[in-house]
């Protein structure tokens, strides 16, 4: 079993930060994912990635597939980026669809 | 726009009531999912699809089971509410290309 560790968990930080989320996970993996719940929200795909980087707007996700680890950096970030990020990853598996392995969020805060 | 959605937001149910939440995708995905998401515990995974009629336990089966009759249509089943089900319920759907989708949650309170 993928054991997905993010970090910082919790993070408070000034409008205008750059921001950095970590994720590290234990075994090889086919995908990655970043997930964006807002407060009493429901979930919404970020990215999905298997290699490299991928940058929409001000948000930047990498892929370290050798270490075992990704990042998601939030650039000018905004009050309304608050929000828990949540990294996923998709094991490789033998056959059919056996879901993702969550880290446990981190809780960010932008405050004005 | 693509998009899961999940019938209910909010739902209150008593302790014993046979209680379904339904989820339906509108992308034709092939898989699809259950997940309940608990403060400190995250995501974890109920039950999965990849085709109709078929179905996988996940990390936590117990207490629930799952219908999928038609493609676009995934349903939890909570056999017997108990109060340790309340939570969050997320449905999502995926393809091995387009990645996963997540429907708005519904959060149930077994009281």
């Amino acid at each position: 079993k993928n054991e997905v560790e993010q970090s910082p968990q919790n993070l408070t930080a000034q409008e205008g930060e750059f921001i950095t989320i970590n994720c590290s996970y234990s075994v090889g993996i086919s995908a990655l994912h970043w997930l964006q719940q807002h407060p009493g929200g429901g979930i919404v795909s970020l990215f999905m990635l298997s290699s490299g980087k991928k940058k929409h707007g001000r948000l930047i996700a990498t892929i370290n597939i050798q270490e075992k680890h990704s990042s998601l950096h939030i650039t000018a970030s905004h009050p309304r980026d608050s929000a828990v990020y949540i990294c996923a990853v998709l094991s490789y598996s033998g056959g059919g669809a056996d879901g993702l392995t969550f880290g446990k969020g981190t809780h960010l805060i932008i405050q004005p | 726009d693509v998009k899961v959605t999940q019938s209910s937001r909010y739902l209150v149910k008593r302790t014993g009531e046979k209680v379904f939440l339904e989820c339906v995708q509108d992308m034709d995905h092939e898989n699809m999912f259950w997940y309940r998401q608990d403060p400190g515990l995250g995501l974890r995974l109920i039950y999965f699809s990849y085709d109709v009629k078929m179905k996988e336990k996940g990390d936590i089966p117990e207490g629930y089971s799952v219908s999928r009759e038609k493609k676009e249509r995934f349903s939890l089943i909570l056999e017997s509410a108990s109060t340790n089900q309340t939570s969050m319920y997320l449905c999502a759907s995926s393809s091995d290309s387009y990645g996963y989708t997540f429907g708005s949650g519904t959060r149930l309170t077994v009281v």
